[in-house]
C-alpha cells in the first residue's frame, strides 16, 4: 500500500529552527509537495520538489532524497504564526496526489 | 481576487436528508477536486474533475456525487448523508491536470450529520 509519515506532533521555541520530516512509500514518484494549514483554515502551498536536494524560499527550505524516500521541510527563525499543521503530500505514478496526516507543530515563546 | 468559495461553510444535518455544497474558482483552473480532512487521517480525496463534464472517483467516492456542468463550478452532493459523513470538506483547483500544480483550496465546510 502507499504510505505517507510524517511526526504528529512537534513543539519548537520562537527563534529557533525545526526540521519536520516526511518518509513515503508511493507506487511511483512524480513529486512532493509541502502544504501548511493553520487551524480551521485551508491548506495553502509551501514547496514542491521532484529532484533531489535542498530548496530555500526565504525561512522555509524543503529537502528531498528520492533513494531514501524522504523529505524535509526547514523552518528557520520561528515566529509565533509559523504554529499551523504542516502537510506532506506525494505525487504518485497515476499523478495522484497522496497526503499524510500532517504535523502539528507549536510554537513557544 | 482569485479564490475558491464553498457554501455553506458549516451545516448540521440529519441522516438521510439530502445537501449540496457548493464550490467556485474564478480562476479559470481546468481540475477541481473535492477531499475531506478527519483527525489523525490525510486528507483524502472523494472526486475530482479534469474538465467540464468530466468526473472520476477518489479515494472515497462511497455516498457522494459530483457534477462539473461548467468550469467555475463542482457542487459535491450527498443523496443521503449518514455520521459516518461529518467531516470537515475541502474542494480546491488547479490550474492543469498533471498534478504537478499548486492547489488552491477554499476555506472549508464543517459538516455534521446527526
Amino acid at each position: 500500500g502507499q504510505n505517507i509519515d510524517q511526526p504528529t506532533e512537534m513543539t519548537a521555541t520562537e527563534g529557533a529552527i525545526v526540521q519536520i520530516n516526511c518518509t513515503y512509500q508511493t507506487s511511483g514518484f512524480n513529486g512532493l509537495f509541502w502544504y501548511q494549514q493553520h487551524a480551521g483554515e485551508a491548506p495553502t502551498f509551501l514547496s514542491y520538489n521532484v529532484l533531489d536536494g535542498l530548496e530555500e524560499k526565504g525561512r522555509f527550505s524543503s529537502f528531498l532524497s528520492r533513494s531514501k524516500g524522504y523529505s524535509y521541510l526547514l523552518l528557520k527563525e520561528l515566529q509565533m504564526k509559523d504554529s499551523a499543521s504542516y502537510l506532506c503530500a506525494v505525487l504518485d505514478s497515476n499523478y495522484q496526489l497522496i497526503w499524510g496526516a500532517g504535523t502539528k507543530l507549536i510554537i513557544k515563546p | 481576487e482569485a479564490q475558491v468559495t464553498q457554501n455553506p461553510r458549516y451545516l448540521i444535518t440529519v441522516t438521510g436528508k439530502k445537501l449540496t455544497v457548493t464550490c467556485s474558482q474564478n480562476m479559470n483552473h481546468e481540475y477541481m477536486s473535492w477531499y475531506r480532512q478527519d483527525p489523525g487521517l490525510g486528507l483524502r480525496q472523494i472526486y475530482y474533475s479534469m474538465n467540464v463534464e468530466v468526473t472520476d472517483k477518489g479515494d472515497v467516492p462511497e455516498g457522494y456525487k459530483v457534477s462539473r456542468k461548467e468550469k467555475r463550478n463542482f457542487p459535491l452532493i450527498l443523496e443521503s448523508p449518514s455520521p459516518n459523513q461529518t467531516s470537515l470538506y475541502f474542494c480546491a483547483s488547479s490550474l492543469g491536470n498533471s498534478g504537478t500544480d499548486t492547489q488552491y483550496f477554499g476555506p472549508g465546510t464543517r459538516l455534521t450529520v446527526l
